[in-house]
C-alpha cells in the first residue's frame, strides 16, 4: 500500500475484554515497530519485528501484551484482559531495513478502556 | 529511562518568528532523527542526522548535532501557523538492539 495502515482507528472496550489491533506496513518494508503513546506524552517502544528474526519484545509492559507478524507483513497487537491504564494511542511504524532507516507511521489506533 | 528529552516542553511564538527546540540524550548513537506529529496521530519524519555530521538543512529546517554534549537542536525559520504541532527527537543507540528511543516532545504553537 501507499502508507502504513492501522485498524481500527478507534476502539472502545470494557475493562477485562481482549482487543486486537492491526497494522499493515508499507509493502517491502522488513522492519515493523509498535509504540504506545499516552495523552500528551512521547512514544513508548513496545516491540520490533525484523524479517524472520526473533522479535525484540523488551518494551512490552506485561504478559497481557503480545504481538505477531504473519508472513513478514501484517502485524497484530493483542492486549488481553484490558485495564484502564491501557488507554492510549497505539502507533505502528515500518522501515526498509535494519539500517535504522526512517520510520513511516500509521495514523494509530486510539484505545479507550472503560 | 528515556533516551531523548526535549526542551522546552511547550513553545508559543508569532508567525514569522524562528522556533528552536532542543534534545538531549544519554548514550552514544548511530543517528538522530526529528519527527513531527499533528493532533496526536501518526508521526512524520522530518530530518535525519548521522553521528558524524554536525549540521543539516532541509528547507526551513536546520538541525545541529553535538555528540560531545549529546545534544541536538531543531530550528524552524520563518514559522507558519501550519507548523503548529509536536516535535520529537528520536535516537538510534549504538547498543541495545534496534530500539529507537523517542523523547517526550516539544509542543509548538504558532500564532497567526
Amino acid at each position: 500500500g501507499a502508507g502504513v495502515s492501522q485498524s481500527p482507528s478507534n476502539k472502545v472496550t470494557e475493562k477485562g475484554k481482549d482487543v486486537e489491533l492491526r497494522c499493515d506496513p508499507i509493502s517491502g518494508h522488513t522492519a515493523l515497530y509498535w509504540y504506545r503513546q499516552s495523552l500528551g506524552q512521547g512514544l513508548e517502544f513496545l516491540i520490533y519485528f525484523q524479517g524472520n528474526s526473533a522479535p525484540d519484545k523488551s518494551g512490552l509492559p506485561s504478559d497481557r501484551f503480545s504481538a505477531e507478524r504473519t508472513g513478514g507483513s501484517v502485524s497484530t497487537l493483542t492486549i488481553q484482559r484490558t485495564q484502564q491504564e491501557d488507554s492510549a494511542v497505539y502507533l505502528c511504524a515500518s522501515s526498509q531495513s535494519t539500517a535504522k532507516n526512517i520510520q513511516y507511521f500509521g495514523a494509530g489506533t486510539r484505545l479507550s478502556v472503560l | 529511562s528515556q533516551q531523548g528529552e526535549e526542551d522546552p516542553q511547550a513553545l508559543s511564538i508569532q508567525e514569522g518568528e524562528n522556533a528552536t527546540m532542543n534534545c538531549s540524550y544519554k548514550t552514544s548513537i548511530n543517528n538522530l532523527q526529528w519527527y513531527r506529529q499533528n493532533s496526536g496521530r501518526g508521526l512524520v519524519h522530518l530530518i535525519l542526522i548521522r553521528s558524524n555530521e554536525r549540521e543539516k538543512h532541509s528547507g526551513r529546517l536546520r538541525v545541529t548535532l553535538d555528540t560531545s554534549k549529546k545534544s541536538s537542536s531543531l530550528l524552524i525559520t520563518a514559522s507558519r501557523a501550519a507548523d503548529t504541532a509536536s516535535y520529537f527527537c528520536a535516537t538510534d543507540p549504538l547498543t541495545g538492539g534496534f530500539k529507537t528511543i523517542f523523547g517526550a516532545g516539544t509542543r509548538l504553537f504558532v500564532k497567526a
